[in-house]
């Protein structure tokens, strides 16, 4: 079955770039499918924030365009998540998740274990 | 951006009681495309409900989803030890996807 799992640093500093990685398993990004970003900080809500589909389109949270990129990297079978000048407000657990189905905007029903990044100096 | 108010922010309830959740959309929601997810203390959220009232894999039949347009319902028929949760809405009708802020079902 298809599995995901993230990783990357648990702690940035302010101003710096989060770098985050979810690996695929069971499934060829080649094959393509919509892949996705969600957080959320401590004890709150989730956020999405953003969708790629392997050929390059990209969907962001409009919250976070400016500073926000995903990418996939189909020889490794992996997608990532940059998130430029950070602040404490983007503590948070990050997950890649996929969509039921393979459209930009659906439900997420495979999640990733999730990665907590803490923005502090 | 369509905001989703739930309400209320916490459910406390009994094994065996009804519960009744409720999901509010600042302005309509495209026919099928309100979803629910079940997350527990530590845990991944889990999709339980899609397209409105359909349920995901190997969520059982005491859950139920209804509504439209801007109002929704997540009813769970009687509660179950493991049904202590707490569950978010999503919409995914316009992007970008939201989010409701959560209902916790405590006992």
């Amino acid at each position: 079955q298809v599995q995901l799992q993230e990783s990357g640093p648990g702690l940035v500093k302010p101003s710096e770039t989060l770098s985050l990685t979810c690996a695929v398993s069971g499934y060829s990004l080649s094959n393509g499918f919509f892949w996705g970003w969600i957080r959320q900080p401590p004890g709150k809500g989730l956020e999405w924030v953003g969708t790629v589909y392997p050929t390059g389109n990209t969907y962001y949270n409009p919250s976070l365009k400016s500073r926000v990129t995903i990418s996939v990297d189909t020889s490794k079978n992996q997608f990532s998540l940059r998130l430029s000048s950070v602040t404490a407000a983007d503590t948070a657990v990050y997950y890649c998740a996929r969509p039921r189905i393979s459209v930009a905007n659906n439900p997420f029903d495979i999640w990733g274990q999730g990665t907590m990044v803490t923005v502090s100096s | 951006e369509i905001l989703l108010t739930q309400s209320p922010g916490t459910l406390s309830l009994s094994p065996g009681e009804r519960a009744t959740l409720s999901c509010r959309a600042s302005q309509s929601v495209r026919s099928s495309h309100l979803a629910w997810y079940q997350q527990k203390p530590g845990q991944v959220p889990r999709l339980v409900i899609y397209g409105d009232s359909t349920r995901a894999t190997g969520i059982p039949d005491r859950f139920s989803g209804s509504g439209s347009g801007t109002d929704f319902t997540l009813t769970i028929s009687r509660l179950e030890p493991e049904d202590f949760a707490v569950y978010f809405c999503q919409q995914y009708s316009i992007l970008p996807l939201t989010f409701g802020g959560g209902t916790k079902v405590e006992i």
